[in-house]
């Protein structure tokens, strides 16, 4: 079946700017997560839903950072006034809900902030 | 600060020699998995462990996880071309949604 995809793959933006993230999980998923990737480091969690909540979002590093999930599928993570800091891959990964359930992962969307 | 430390940070390795990655935590891993990541493919689910002593492998990659769940060492057995890319060991360390806490990967180059 298809897996977990993410639009668009890449995204070239002025500093400032607001830009749109999409995530479309893997159909029945009801958990789905955002992740960050810099350079040379591991994926960072950002927030992750249960449904159409925001279970934990304490990994937002601040109040430019936003996502949400309305119907409890795709998913939009929101930048606002984009700082060159925030360039970095942006992973969605969703997982089926249960105990221990594998996380699939997207294959990110590359943010540049010029 | 990375809560799961991996070793060697890169590693060249003649095609149909073996090799080694290390993943190790100073929390009790609840749940620790491999992922592999190739440029523009995002990651890549290889295995999961849980148990403590647990060991699991898929055609020529075997990962396992010590008694103390607290590091999981992942061997490839004679790499392939195939093999390369960025290994990374992303663990529960007991975080609300079972949110994954990641290494910074092993980057994978296999030489004919």
């Amino acid at each position: 079946g298809a897996g977990v995809s993410q639009t668009p793959s890449n995204k070239v933006t002025e500093k400032g700017k607001y830009v749109e993230l999409r995530c479309d999980p893997i159909s029945g998923h009801t958990a789905l997560y955002w992740y960050r990737q810099s350079l040379g480091q591991g994926p960072e969690f950002l927030i992750y839903f249960q449904g159409t909540g925001a279970a934990d979002d304490s990994g937002l590093p601040n109040d430019r950072f936003f996502a949400v999930r309305p119907e409890g599928s795709v998913s939009t993570l929101k930048i606002q006034r984009t700082e060159r800091g925030d360039s970095a891959v942006y992973l969605c990964a969703s997982r089926e809900g249960g105990d221990q359930d594998t996380q699939y992962f997207g294959p990110g969307t590359r943010l540049t902030v010029l | 600060s990375q809560e799961l430390e991996q070793s060697p940070q890169s590693l060249i390795v003649q095609e149909g020699k073996n090799l080694t990655i290390n993943c190790t935590s100073s929390k009790t891993l609840y749940g620790l998995y491999w992922y592999k990541q190739k440029y523009g493919e995002g990651l890549i689910f290889l295995m999961m462990l849980q148990k403590g002593g647990e060991e699991k492998s898929h055609e020529k990659i075997t990962a396992k996880l010590d008694e103390k769940k607290q590091q999981s060492s992942l061997h490839i057995t004679a790499s392939q071309p195939s093999h390369a890319g960025i290994y990374l060991c992303g663990a529960d360390l007991g975080n609300s949604g079972y949110a994954l806490n990641f290494g910074k990967g092993t980057s994978l180059l296999v030489t004919p």
